[in-house]
């Protein structure tokens, strides 16, 4: 069965340095994979997503993800973060029918000033 | 961009009361909603998928007679957590999506929160 593992459920960073937010997955066959972030009293919002174009992909507020197939990983990056960025991030893949979305446990970023 | 509502964002009601909550797509038709339960500092698990004027598809240990979901309209889909205990305490949150979008495109509301006393 496929499935997202989020490696650290907290991120903290200061205003301007760099945001790597860790994903890896397990698939039997070439996935689909999404970034989604979730702020307070807000609907979850796409980021970018992967569907087996371009192996780097960017995605909206300066973000992006490379998919590396050899390490299972699909790492989300911010060159700098800004202190709007703090938020829940999840990680997701699709069901091999293409019908659900499956979330990992999610990554609280905070963004210190 | 679409939009999803939810309504209310927040309630709170006794045990062994049922509890509606309405999820609206805004500017679109939504040909397929799901319903998403987060439970606090986890992740979102799908509890039901729903097309347009048939029966829900329930995830595995989603009790079907407990969480009803109705999606009479392109634009309306309802859930009603019936006999609500504490347990059922949680984050709910609905998505939709319309016919011309690709299967994984999902238009997400922003939750309503349940708590159950």
């Amino acid at each position: 069965a496929q499935s997202v593992t989020q490696l650290d459920s907290h991120v903290s960073v200061s205003e301007g340095t760099p945001v790597l937010l860790r994903c890896n997955y397990s698939s039997s066959y070439s996935p689909s994979l999404f970034w989604y972030v979730q702020h307070p009293n807000k609907g979850l919002q796409l980021l970018l997503k992967y569907t087996s174009a371009a192996t780097l992909v960017k995605g909206i507020n300066g973000f992006e993800a490379e998919f590396k197939k050899s390490e299972t990983s699909f790492h989300l990056t911010k060159p700098s973060a800004h202190m709007s960025d703090a938020a829940e991030y999840f990680c997701v893949v699709i069901n091999q029918a293409g019908t659900a979305l499956i979330f990992g446990k999610g990554t609280t970023l905070s963004v210190s000033s | 961009g679409a939009v999803v509502s939810q309504h209310p964002s927040r309630v709170i009601c006794k045990s062994g009361t049922s509890v509606k909550i309405e999820c609206r797509s805004l500017d679109f038709q939504a040909t397929t909603m799901f319903w998403y339960r987060q439970f606090p500092k986890q992740s979102l698990m799908l509890m039901a998928t729903s097309n347009e004027g048939s029966k829900a598809t329930y995830e595995q240990g989603v009790e079907k007679d407990k969480f009803l979901i109705n999606h009479a309209s392109l634009t309306l889909s309802t859930l009603t957590v019936t006999s609500a205990h504490p347990e059922d305490s949680s984050f709910y949150i609905c998505s939709a999506r319309n016919a011309r979008d690709s299967q994984e495109t999902q238009y997400f509301g922003p939750g309503t929160r349940l708590l159950v006393l």
